[in-house]
């Protein structure tokens, strides 16, 4: 069985520029999860997708990051314009459905975003 | 607002004896309880998940306690070994998967 897979695995930008950053979960999996891990942190909940729904997205910062899962499979995460405190790990999660509705999540190897 | 408390000051263990991970929550009401491992560079990999209404469960090496009433999770690695120093994430979801939050999580170190 596949993983998560995401890329880019790194991506060095300036402040203010824009960048994407892309999920693909296991396969059948419905719920995928964006995280934010910065240094010496646990990973922060950004969004949460059920299928191509947001179930919740209350932590995103919505005047700058963006998200989407079209189709209910793939999902891209954006951050436009990208700030200094951006610099992070994002880090990309899925689950797959079980008998009393939640199980263990899968984790990619997340892509280490630097904003300079 | 809710948080999770886990040790921050790194544990060094000798091998073999047994290490012991605490996690504290206040303000949630979790339906589970989760304890993942990350080694550096990589995303966690999911070690046990316990219930509300469970208070132990065990894998292999690994035993989680849960008191939802102390509002604490104890993880405990029996036997330790140099290959099992990491950092230890605790989590808590609510039902459904809903509102995850991670803990910081505590560097264990084994020395052989």
């Amino acid at each position: 069985e596949a993983g998560v897979a995401q890329s880019p695995r790194y991506k060095i930008i300036e402040k203010r520029q824009s960048v994407a950053f892309w999920c693909n979960p296991i396969s059948g999996h419905a719920t995928l999860y964006w995280y934010q891990q910065i240094l010496g942190q646990g990973p922060k909940l950004l969004i949460q997708f059920q299928n191509n729904g947001v179930v919740d997205d209350s932590q995103l910062p919505k005047d700058r990051f963006s998200a989407e899962r079209l189709k209910g499979v793939d999902s891209t995460l954006k951050i436009q314009p990208a700030k200094l405190e951006d610099s992070a790990v994002y880090l990309c999660a899925s689950i797959g459905g079980t008998g009393d509705g939640y199980n263990e999540q899968f984790f990619g190897p997340g892509t280490r975003l630097t904003v300079l | 607002s809710q948080k999770i408390e886990q040790n921050s000051e790194a544990l060094n263990i000798q091998e073999g004896k047994t290490a012991t991970l605490t996690c504290n929550y206040t303000n949630y009401s979790p339906a589970y309880l989760q304890w993942y491992r990350q080694d550096p560079g990589r995303g966690p990999v999911f070690l046990l998940l316990i219930r509300e209404n469970e208070k132990e469960k065990r894998k292999e090496r690994l035993k989680v306690t849960f008191d939802t009433t102390l509002k604490q999770s104890l993880f405990h690695i029996t036997a330790s070994q140099p290959a099992d120093s990491a950092t230890y994430l605790c989590a808590l979801a609510g039902t459904g998967g809903f509102k995850t939050i991670f803990g910081a999580g505590t560097r264990l170190f084994v020395k052989a």
